[in-house]
């Protein structure tokens, strides 16, 4: 089957810009998660969709972070605007169901200057 | 709090010695734990977890409530066993990770 896929895999952009980053999740699954990663941290979730529902966004910066899962399936997270500390690697996974096996994509890494 | 610690940030060992990574959790519930890996250049995979008590490429981690410790443990590594570590809790749906830790093995 094919895996996660996430798009753009690399991004350089100067702060107070904004950047959006894409998931596509291994089809049939109902979840998706959008983690962020500083370089020597464990990923960190930010938000996760069930279907096109919000389940738990509690670590969101939401005066800045926004995403969205229309029609359940595709998913975008937008940066907007960013800052320094954002410099990270964006992963998103999915998993058939809310708990269990996660499967990751790549990732994206941003870089802000 | 809900945490997970991975002590060590760098392991090296010499191939077919053994392997301990150890993770510690604090969580006030009944706990899930898993073992993530991610090898050079390739995506953050399920290693194992506990509820399966399996082996997976040689590796196993047993839970141990009282000393609330998931450590992850192979009787001799290997140099393909190379890679980054991570522990990771389930707490209610979100997955909780540790720092992770870099195993090298070298020959």
């Amino acid at each position: 089957e094919a895996g996660v896929a996430q798009s753009p895999r690399y991004k350089i952009i100067e702060k107070r810009q904004s950047v959006a980053f894409w998931c596509n999740p291994i089809s049939g699954h109902a979840t998706l998660y959008w983690y962020q990663q500083i370089l020597g941290q464990g990923p960190k979730l930010l938000i996760q969709f069930q279907n096109n529902g919000v389940v738990d966004d509690s670590q969101l910066p939401k005066d800045r972070f926004s995403a969205e899962r229309l029609k359940g399936v595709d998913s975008t997270l937008k940066i907007q605007p960013a800052k320094l500390e954002d410099s990270a690697v964006y992963l998103c996974a999915s998993s058939l169901g809310g708990s269990g096996e996660q499967y990751f994509g790549p990732g994206t890494r941003l870089t802000v200057t | 709090a809900q945490r997970v610690t991975q002590p060590e940030k760098l392991l090296s060992v010499f191939k077919g010695a053994p392997v301990e990574l150890k993770c510690n959790y604090s969580y006030s519930g009944s706990p899930e734990l898993f073992w993530y890996v991610q090898y050079s250049r390739q995506r953050l995979q399920l290693l194992l977890r506990h509820i399966s008590r399996e082996s997976i490429k040689g590796f196993t981690a047993d839970l141990n409530k009282g000393e609330t410790s998931f450590h992850l443990k192979k009787p001799f590594a290997q140099e393909e066993d190379s890679a980054m570590y991570y522990c990771a809790l389930q707490a209610g749906t979100a997955l909780i990770f540790g720092k992770g830790t870099t195993l090298s093995v070298s020959s």
